[in-house]
């Protein structure tokens, strides 16, 4: 089975832009995860879906941060107007269901870069 | 929220040393993972630990869950170069549905 599918692996853009992150997790997985990962801050979680439905949120910067999850199968996450500051790896993970003890498996990441 | 902090930061060390690294938090986890991140790639699971004291063997690396479960360390005995990359610790949230990760150990083991 393919892993977590993350697109585009690479993105620059300029200030004032807008970005759209894409994911599609593991068949069958419950539960999807948007991390950020710095050299700073290291991974941090975004957001968490539970059967396509926003659970936590509380990790989103700000409002110009959005994500969605239309069906089991697709996900994006969307930065309007993107800032330097937005700069990082973004990346999603999937998992069967709750994480308690099970594992997550992540995408490659996307590598985003705002001038 | 529960924080997990891991030393040290950076390793450097030659192929055939042996090592630890420790993953240490004030809060009791009810497990703790262990994720090895390669440069370009998402992290992936190596480890769970569930029960305090417990040891867990996987060929060269050794994790071991700290008995009053708010610590882990994982040695790894005669490091080689296919084992450079970042080194992550997890815990789960009390609610079972989310992980938070240590900033993780960077080795880099030179041959």
């Amino acid at each position: 089975d393919a892993g977590v599918i993350q697109s585009p692996r690479h993105e620059v853009t300029e200030m004032g832009q807008e970005v759209t992150l894409r994911c599609k997790p593991i068949s069958g997985h419950n539960s999807l995860f948007w991390y950020r990962q710095t050299m700073m801050r290291g991974l941090e979680l975004l957001i968490y879906f539970n059967n396509n439905v926003p659970i936590d949120d509380s990790g989103m910067p700000e409002d110009r941060f959005s994500a969605k999850m239309p069906n089991a199968s697709f996900s994006t996450l969307k930065i309007q107007p993107s800032e330097p500051r937005d700069s990082a790896v973004y990346f999603c993970a999937s998992s069967l269901d709750r994480v308690g003890t099970g594992e997550l498996f992540f995408g490659e990441g996307s590598r985003l870069t705002v001038l | 929220t529960q924080l997990l902090e891991q030393s040290p930061q950076f390793l450097s060390i030659q192929e055939g040393e042996n090592l630890t690294v420790y993953c240490n938090s004030s809060s009791v986890f009810s497990s703790l993972q262990w994720y090895r991140q390669e440069p370009g790639e998402g992290p992936v699971l190596l480890v769970t630990v569930v029960t305090g004291g417990e040891v867990k063997k996987l060929k060269r690396l050794t994790f071991q869950f700290g008995d009053a479960r708010k610590d882990s360390s994982l040695h790894i005995t005669a490091a080689q170069p296919g084992d450079t990359g970042l080194y992550l610790c997890a815990g789960p949230n009390s609610g079972y549905s989310t992980l938070t990760f240590g900033k993780g150990t960077m080795l880099l083991v030179s041959p």
